[in-house]
């Protein structure tokens, strides 16, 4: 139980571009959902949180206009990076919580992002 | 501010030899203290979620205990295949779920 799945898995694009990533709880109802960004060899940075039909609270300095958060069902989040450039690049992961447990977060496999 | 701090860095073991990483903390009223595994390239795998001093977990080879202060990953004869970074969180009463990330502790087993 508590699968969550991230797509795409790996992504290039040309700078200038948007990108989407999605996020989906796959066996159970996700009442949060968090998105991090994780640099090489350094641990996960919380970008910002969502609540399932309400807006996503985003991280002292997080550009929520460049980072668009979409939590559209109880199992589905998105990640839209706007206008990726270069320092975009990085490998973004997902957590859901079902908000039982201690509301352990578990996490989606990642999506790597190199913006050329 | 909540503070998780991990220790060694980096551990290099033989198979077999038993040993444990360290998690210290400060946080304003610790809800849970998670374990997870993190293998290169992926997103980190839960193992254990701990509430309050005194508590202990178990899942094969890995045993996790919770003191006030700190938080103690045991690694029991390990196995190559228990190579991986290991991540501790904390989650405070007032955080509306939010983790707070240790560095991690590389673990390498050689066989």
């Amino acid at each position: 139980g508590a699968v969550v799945s991230q797509h795409p898995s790996w992504v290039i694009c040309k700078s200038g571009t948007s990108v989407k990533i999605e996020c989906r709880s796959l066996d159970f109802q996700a009442t949060t959902m968090f998105w991090y960004r994780q640099f090489p060899k350094q641990s996960l940075m919380l970008m910002a949180t969502s609540n399932e039909g309400s807006k996503a609270t985003y991280e002292q300095g997080v550009e929520k206009d460049k980072f668009l958060i979409n939590h559209a069902s109880l199992t589905l989040s998105t990640l839209t990076v706007t206008s990726a450039h270069p320092e975009d690049s990085s490998f973004y992961i997902c957590s859901a919580s079902d908000g039982l447990e201690g509301e352990t977060q578990y996490f989606g496999p990642g999506t790597r992002l190199l913006v050329l | 501010e909540d503070q998780v701090t991990q220790s060694p860095e980096a551990l290099r073991l033989q198979e077999g030899e038993s040993s444990s990483l360290n998690c210290s903390y400060t946080v304003s009223g610790l809800r849970g203290l998670f374990w997870y595994r993190q293998d290169p390239g992926k997103g980190p795998e839960f193992l254990f979620t701990l509430y309050s001093a005194g508590e202990e977990k178990e899942k094969e080879r890995l045993k996790a205990t919770l003191t006030k202060k700190e938080s103690f990953l045991h690694i029991t004869a390990p196995k190559p295949e228990d190579s991986a970074t290991y991540l501790c969180a904390v989650q405070a009463g007032a955080s509306y779920g939010k983790l707070t990330f240790g560095q991690g502790t590389i673990l390498t087993v050689h066989p």
